[in-house]
Order: structure tokens, then C-alpha cells, then sequence
């Protein structure tokens, strides 16, 4: 079946510019989590969804940052006046719930670039 | 808060030599511990994983066990092949962050013929 499903794989922005970023979580999956994976700091957790619900939104980096999710499926990231340091690989997974320990099955990620 | 701390690499092995990533972690509950692996050009999978201390992971060939009283979570094979190049996460979840993922740095491990 399908796996979670991320567009853009790629984007390229300039400076100052709005970006959303869109995960499509595997049919059935009511956790959704979002990564970022950069050189300087690794892999770092962001923020989950349980439904529609994000209990716990500490993870993002700064207020420029916001993600929702629609209908217990579709998530948007959104990074609002990127900076250059927004420049990473954007990670998505899903699982069947955050609280029943299901594993992860992540996407391909969005590869965005800030110029 | 909770932490994974693994080898920083990268490790260079030859094709069936043993292999060890080390992984230690600190956490205040009862995590589950993950490997995670990333091949090249590919995104990132589960490889294996514990739930509980004393628990061992296995799967293609790699084994890891649950050592609460280490605190680690070490990664093993006996016998690497050059299709194990790739990068391999270390990672932590527990239910007070929803299961969410902890991960380490990551090790590169390149495996030449």
C-alpha cells in the first residue's frame, strides 16, 4: 500500500519568503510526526499529532514555525519569513497512535533550501 | 530531559568484519530504544527495536539488547557486507512525548569490499 507521502521533495525559496510543506500520512495512521534533519544538529523532533491535536508544539524552533492537521490526516508545515537556517530536510512519519508505541513510517522528506 | 549519545563516526570496515555502533542514553521513565538505518539516496527505516530491558532487537543480521543498567542499546553484526554502508540512528521514545523520537547524531558506516 502507500507509504507517507511529502511535497514538494524539493523547494528552493528565497530569503524572507513563506513556505508550506505537506505530509500525507499512511491511510489509517492517526499519529503524524514531524522531523528536521540537518548537518549542524542532526535529527530533531519538532512536533506530533495525535488526530488533529498537537499536545505538545515545544519542539518547534521559533514562532515562525506552525503546523496544523486537517481531518485526522493531511499536515501542513508552515515556516513563515524563512532564514537560512531553516535550510534542512523536512521528515514526516505517521504511525497507528502516539500512544500505543506503533513504529514509525517515515517519508521521503522535503529537501528545502533557503537562498 | 532524555538523551541518545552514539559513536560519531565515521567507522570504515571491511566486508565481514564485526560490527559494534555503540549507543547509551539517559532517560527519566522506562523508554523504548530504536536503530534506525539510512541508505543512501533512501529514507529512513526501522531496523530494529526494544521495548523493555532485556529485550533484544534483531533483524537482517543485526542484534541489539536493552541493557537498563548501562543504560546503552549497542548495535551489533558478525559479519557486515558493503549493502550495510549506510547511516545508522540511535533513538528513544516514551509515552510522555507521545512517542515521538529521540535521536542520536548518527553513524556512517562504510563497508568496502
Amino acid at each position: 500500500g502507500a507509504g507517507v507521502s511529502q511535497s514538494p521533495s524539493n523547494k528552493v525559496t528565497e530569503k524572507g519568503k513563506d513556505v508550506e510543506l505537506r505530509c500525507d500520512p499512511i491511510s489509517g495512521h492517526t499519529a503524524l510526526y514531524w522531523y528536521r534533519q540537518s548537518l549542524g544538529q542532526g535529527l530533531e523532533f519538532l512536533i506530533y499529532f495525535q488526530g488533529n491535536s498537537a499536545p505538545d508544539k515545544s519542539g518547534l524552533p521559533s514562532d515562525r514555525f506552525s503546523a496544523e492537521r486537517t481531518g485526522g490526516s493531511v499536515s501542513t508545515l508552515t515556516i513563515q519569513r524563512t532564514q537560512q537556517e531553516d535550510s534542512a530536510v523536512y521528515l514526516c512519519a505517521s504511525s497507528l497512535g502516539a500512544y500505543s508505541n506503533q513504529p514509525q513510517h517515515f517519508g521521503d522528506g522535503t529537501r528545502l533550501s533557503i537562498l | 530531559g532524555d538523551s541518545v549519545t552514539q559513536m560519531e563516526g565515521p567507522v570504515t570496515l571491511s566486508e565481514e568484519a564485526f560490527l559494534t555502533i555503540n549507543c547509551t542514553y539517559t532517560a527519566t521513565g522506562y523508554p523504548s530504544l530504536f536503530w534506525y538505518v539510512q541508505y543512501p539516496g533512501e529514507g529512513l527505516q526501522l531496523l530494529l527495536k526494544a521495548t523493555k530491558a532485556d529485550d533484544k532487537g534483531s533483524n537482517k543480521g543485526f542484534e541489539a539488547t536493552y541493557r537498563k543498567e548501562t543504560t546503552s542499546f549497542h548495535l551489533e553484526k558478525g559479519s557486515v557486507q558493503v549493502s550495510d554502508s549506510a547511516v545508522y540512528f540511535c533513538a528513544l521514545s516514551d509515552q510522555n512525548s507521545g512517542y515521538a523520537l529521540n535521536f542520536g547524531k548518527g553513524t556512517s558506516l562504510l563497508v568496502t569490499p
